[in-house]
């Protein structure tokens, strides 16, 4: 089935120790989106590619990074994780901006 | 720039008991509109979505929802709750071109 894969599912990571995480899909989407998601929030958008092309939300803390070096995979790239940056994060796609959005089972990321 | 609001945090209904979820957006065109569910510690998977057409849409697992332009509203209902619908819901908009927008969420309890 094609589906959306996030690695790890569980992160654990030391405060100011950089940390990846990453996205595959087999949906051949264009569109892969971050989100960072709190307990009891909702999704908040960090960045998405169109393509190649990167756009990065304007409250996104520059601590968060982003590399698509393909159209199947996409990785999210925190440079000096804080203890506030503990949440999970939800990796999507879709065939276009404003089409229905395909996510991934997303990463809990803790941070000691 | 559209806006979603979900006035109600969090809901509980019992086993059996119809559900109506409500969900207000703000857009000056007609939008793309979502309902996605998520169980604890998932990611997010679509109900339904209404792009244009009639206005009353099915989705899975027994959800449906209407689109009233007249009220800007795409209320999520099922006549008959299952335990296994506890869940948080969020409501999305879409507009063409634009990113999602999602509502801050509503939390389903089922009471047996």
């Amino acid at each position: 089935d094609a589906m959306v894969i996030q690695n790890p599912r569980y992160q654990v990571t030391q405060f100011g120790k950089p940390v990846t995480l990453s996205c595959s899909q087999t949906l051949n989407h264009n569109v892969m989106y971050w989100y960072q998601q709190k307990s009891s929030q909702a999704p908040k958008l960090l960045f998405h590619y169109y393509d190649k092309d990167f756009n990065n939300e304007a409250d996104t803390p520059d601590n968060f990074q982003s590399r698509r070096p393909n159209t199947s995979f996409c990785f999210l790239d925190i440079r000096s994780p804080g203890l506030g940056d503990a949440a999970m994060y939800l990796c999507a796609t879709s065939r276009d901006r404003s089409g229905e959005q395909f996510f991934g089972p997303g990463t809990r990321l803790t941070v000691l | 720039a559209q806006s979603v609001t979900q006035p109600d945090i969090h809901i509980t209904v019992s086993e059996g008991a119809s559900l109506e979820l409500r969900c207000n957006y703000s857009y000056g065109a007609t939008p793309y509109l979502f309902w996605y569910v998520q169980s604890p510690g998932q990611g997010l998977q679509l109900l339904l979505k209404y792009f244009s057409g009639d206005t009353l849409v099915q989705g899975i697992k027994g959800f449906e929802a209407e689109f009233k332009r007249s009220q800007s509203s795409f209320n999520l209902r099922k006549p008959s709750v299952h335990w296994s619908d506890a869940a948080e819901y969020f409501c999305a908009v879409g507009a063409n071109g634009q990113n999602f927008v999602f509502g801050p969420g509503t939390r389903l309890s089922v009471l047996p």
